[in-house]
Parts: C-alpha cells; structure tokens; sequence
C-alpha cells in the first residue's frame, strides 16, 4: 500500500519561515506534490516535484530526495492568509491505478 | 474559464438511501477523478476515469461506482447510504500533474 507522514499541526507568526515534511512509501511513484486548503474550501494545487532538488514558486519552494522518499514545503515571509493545511500527496501508477495518495494533512496556524 | 463545478454544494441524505453527485471538468480535460474528504483527515482516492474508462479505483466498497460521459463529465453513485458515508466529496479534472479540484459536495448522511 501507500501511506504518508507528515505533521499535524504547525504554528508560526507572522514574517517567519515555516518547513512541513513528508515522508512516504509508495509503489510506482511519479511525483510529489502539495496542497493548500482553506477551511470550506476545495484544495488548490501548489507544486510538483518529480525530481530531486528544489522547485521555487514566490513564497513558496518545494523539494525531494527520492533515494529518501522525503519532501519538504518552505512557506517564507509567512502571511496570516497561509493559515490553512497542507496536504503532501503522491501521485503514483500500481495496482489501483493511477492516483493521487494524500497525506493526513498540515493544519498550519499564523499568528501576528 | 470555469473551474472544476460540482452539484449539488450540499445534500442531506437517509440510511439507505442514494445518492447520486456531479462533476464538470475544466474544458479540454479529459480526466475525472473523485475523492472522499473526512473531516480532518486528507482526501481518498474513490476513482479515477479518462475517456470514458476506468483508470483507477480505491479502496472503496461497491456501493460506489462513477461513470464518464462523451462530454467528460462525470458522475459518482453511492448506495445502500451509511452514517460513515458523511463526507466532502471533490471531484478534480487534470491534464497532467497538477490536479484542480471543484468546491466539493458535501453530504450529510442521517
């Protein structure tokens, strides 16, 4: 099966740097990818790592080792706006096909 | 363009009863697939469709079944309702990597 880790909860203050983790173990992987969503709200795409290294999009950078099979979200210049979760999600082919395994989530709380 | 649309935004259901849920894909998407949201816990992989064809299935009993239309939108069935059936169900349509996902139809199951 697929199963992935990732912290529960988070708290940071305004300004700061904020990493999440997450650790997997998957079969048939392709790729690793983020999630952001808001209380009542659908999750909104926000990056993809299928390689190793660092991928940069404004605030936010994402990375992977797959020798690892570990990923980290870098949320910088933290905005009261960012308090969400964070889902970390493998996208991988094997028995059930292709899909898309998330983790348990990130609640991630920005205080002033 | 519009987004990923679900419907209905809300639905209260019986035991027993059941239900069917809607999704539009995002316009030259073919892929559907739908996800079940507990409160608190990450989204579950029920399905995945592309040009009409099953391409993936959970972990989910038989009372659910999808189906995709020419058109590519897509409908998920649920029978035979249970109280544990109460959740944010997401539908999301992807060209490749990045999956963009409908507000979600949230069913209560009583």
């Amino acid at each position: 099966g697929q199963s992935l880790e990732q912290p529960s909860e988070v708290t940071a203050v305004e300004g700061a740097i904020v990493q999440i983790n997450c650790t997997y173990q998957t079969s048939g992987f392709y790729g690793l990818s983020w999630y952001q969503q808001h209380d009542g709200g659908a999750p909104t795409f926000l990056s993809y790592n299928a390689l190793d290294g660092l991928e940069e999009t404004g605030r936010f950078s994402s990375f992977l080792s797959r020798s690892d099979s570990y990923g980290y979200l870098l949320l910088q210049e933290l905005q009261m706006k960012d308090s969400a979760s964070y889902f970390c999600a493998v996208r991988a082919h094997n028995n059930a096909g292709n899909m898309l395994t998330f983790g348990g989530g990130t609640r991630l709380m920005v205080k002033p | 363009d519009a987004g990923v649309t679900q419907s209905p935004t809300h639905l209260i259901k019986t035991r027993g009863q059941q239900v069917t849920l809607r999704c539009s894909p995002i316009s030259g998407h073919k892929s559907v697939s739908w996800y079940q949201q507990v409160l608190g816990q990450g989204p579950q992989f029920i399905f995945q469709y592309y040009e009409k064809e099953e391409r993936g299935r959970g972990n989910f009993p038989d009372r659910f079944s999808a189906r995709q239309f020419p058109n590519y939108s897509s409908e998920l069935n649920v029978n035979a309702l249970l109280l544990g059936d109460s959740a944010l169900y997401l539908c999301a349509s992807s060209p490749d990597i990045g999956y963009t996902f409908g507000s979600g139809t949230r069913l209560t199951v009583v």
